[in-house]
């Protein structure tokens, strides 16, 4: 069984859409996370959440909303896409925020 | 200055010999030291994960961790063509994660 999940693996879309990023697990953790990893590799993080609670907001524009509809899941959505916006998506989950995290498959992004 | 400095490589090593990948940090809080492989297009997968100074040994992997000077290592003993990947440290203080740029590294058959 896959830990920590995500959909779509691809997602390829135009400048100004909208879309959302999907991200589930069933390790029974109560925080998640969703990072950026950039054309170089750099992985940065965007979001975490605790117990359905905001815990992390690096200095990510607000077209990214996470939201957590329960303890399993944290789904991204991002408004008026840019090509800056181009990268790949990890979602990753640990027990406590101090923790080790485990990470999803990762959703690669292209705005076009 | 970054939080976390790691030289991305590349590194390009034969087959079974011994492979050193560092990382130096700046904050002294950093108190969890964790290292992650990542095969392309793939997530990031838990390697080592040691807590505060002092080494850990797991199979063919030993990762130090040196408080006083701020820097981190992972060994790779007898590297197979299998451990061709890119290796991040990941280092945390409280809910604050901050990951190195990651060392790519070859191992040729």
């Amino acid at each position: 069984d896959t830990a920590v999940s995500q959909t779509p693996k691809y997602l390829v879309t135009q400048m100004g859409n909208d879309k959302s990023i999907k991200c589930e697990q069933n390790l029974g953790h109560d925080t998640m996370y969703w990072y950026k990893q950039d054309s170089k590799k750099f992985l940065k993080i965007m979001f975490s959440y605790n117990n359905k609670e905001l815990i992390i907001n690096e200095t990510v524009p607000n077209r990214f909303s996470p939201k957590s509809p329960d303890k399993a899941h944290l789904n991204l959505h991002i408004n008026s896409l840019e090509l800056g916006d181009s990268a790949v998506y990890f979602c990753a989950s640990s027990q406590g925020d101090r923790d080790t995290q485990y990470f999803g498959p990762g959703t690669r992004l292209t705005v076009l | 200055q970054k939080e976390v400095e790691q030289d991305p490589g590349p590194l390009s090593v034969p087959e079974g010999a011994i492979v050193s990948l560092n990382c130096t940090y700046s904050n002294s809080a950093f108190q969890y030291f964790m290292w992650y492989r990542q095969y392309s297009r793939k997530g990031p997968e838990l390697l080592m994960y040691t807590y505060s100074s002092g080494n850990k040994e797991d199979g063919r992997f030993t990762a130090q961790v040196d408080k006083s000077s701020k820097y981190i290592s992972l060994f790779i003993r007898d590297s197979q063509p299998s451990d061709s990947a890119t290796y991040l440290c990941a280092m945390s203080a409280g809910n604050q994660f901050y990951f190195g740029t990651g060392t790519s590294l070859t191992v040729i058959p």
